[in-house]
């Protein structure tokens, strides 16, 4: 069993409607969460972080912690054509507090 | 806005060649952390940083593989020699604190490497 799981997509979603991304870990103790979006050829950049069960919004972006089923998510409103790329959901874990990456979900926004 | 460097963006060399990559983090920045990123695939750690002492190195091929950062700054990942297999994304990151649980990665552009 994957330390960080995703599925890999593609997500196909029209422009405008809500883009819903799924992420499962397997470590109980993991106590910090991280979304990247990495355009293709690109390096990730950080949209979201949540340590705490619960919602936590960010204009477009929500993400869910859901400690006790071991399951996080990234809500994306509006969604728009540029929001295309992969997410990749990352987990702190450990005493040497390095993330374990999960291998990313593409998301397709079709205009 | 602060952020990570790397060079060079591209390389592409051939196998049993010497390669090395360059980083330097985000200014007060004190982990250091250098990832590959095969196609299709999370990034995967190779060797953390705080400061200049490595504190995880667990997954860094050690017969071929070095890192550096011996002013608690910049730091350089060195393969030598390249293998067919070592051709990805060389990703390096920094956060601010010290071991915190709540560490915030910041990546820099990476590295294309392309061994022939």
């Amino acid at each position: 069993q994957k330390e960080v799981e995703q599925n890999s997509g593609p997500l196909s979603v029209p422009e405008g409607a809500i883009a819903s991304l799924n992420c499962t870990y397997s470590d109980r103790v993991s106590q910090s969460f991280f979304w990247y979006r990495q355009y293709s050829g690109k390096s990730p950049e950080l949209i979201m972080s949540i340590y705490s069960n619960g919602d936590k919004e960010d204009g477009r972006f929500t993400a869910q912690l859901n400690k006790a089923s071991q399951y996080v998510s990234l809500l994306i409103r509006d969604s728009q054509p540029s929001d295309s790329a992969t997410y990749l959901c990352a987990v702190n874990t450990g005493s040497s507090y390095k993330l374990i990456f999960g291998s990313g979900t593409r998301l397709l926004v079709r205009p | 806005e602060a952020e990570v460097a790397q060079s060079p963006r591209y390389k592409i060399t051939e196998k049993s060649q010497a390669v090395a990559f360059w980083c330097d983090p985000i200014s007060g920045h004190a982990t250091l952390y250098w990832y590959r990123q095969i196609l299709g695939q999370g990034p995967e750690l190779l060797v953390q940083f705080q400061d200049e002492s490595v504190v995880d190195d667990s997954q860094l091929p050690k017969d071929r593989f070095s890192a550096e950062r011996l002013k608690g700054v910049d730091s350089t990942l060195k393969i030598q020699p390249a293998e067919l297999g070592d051709s990805a994304m060389y990703l390096c990151a920094s956060s601010l604190e010290k071991g915190q649980t709540y560490n915030e990665q910041f990546f820099g552009p990476g590295t294309r490497l392309t061994v022939l």
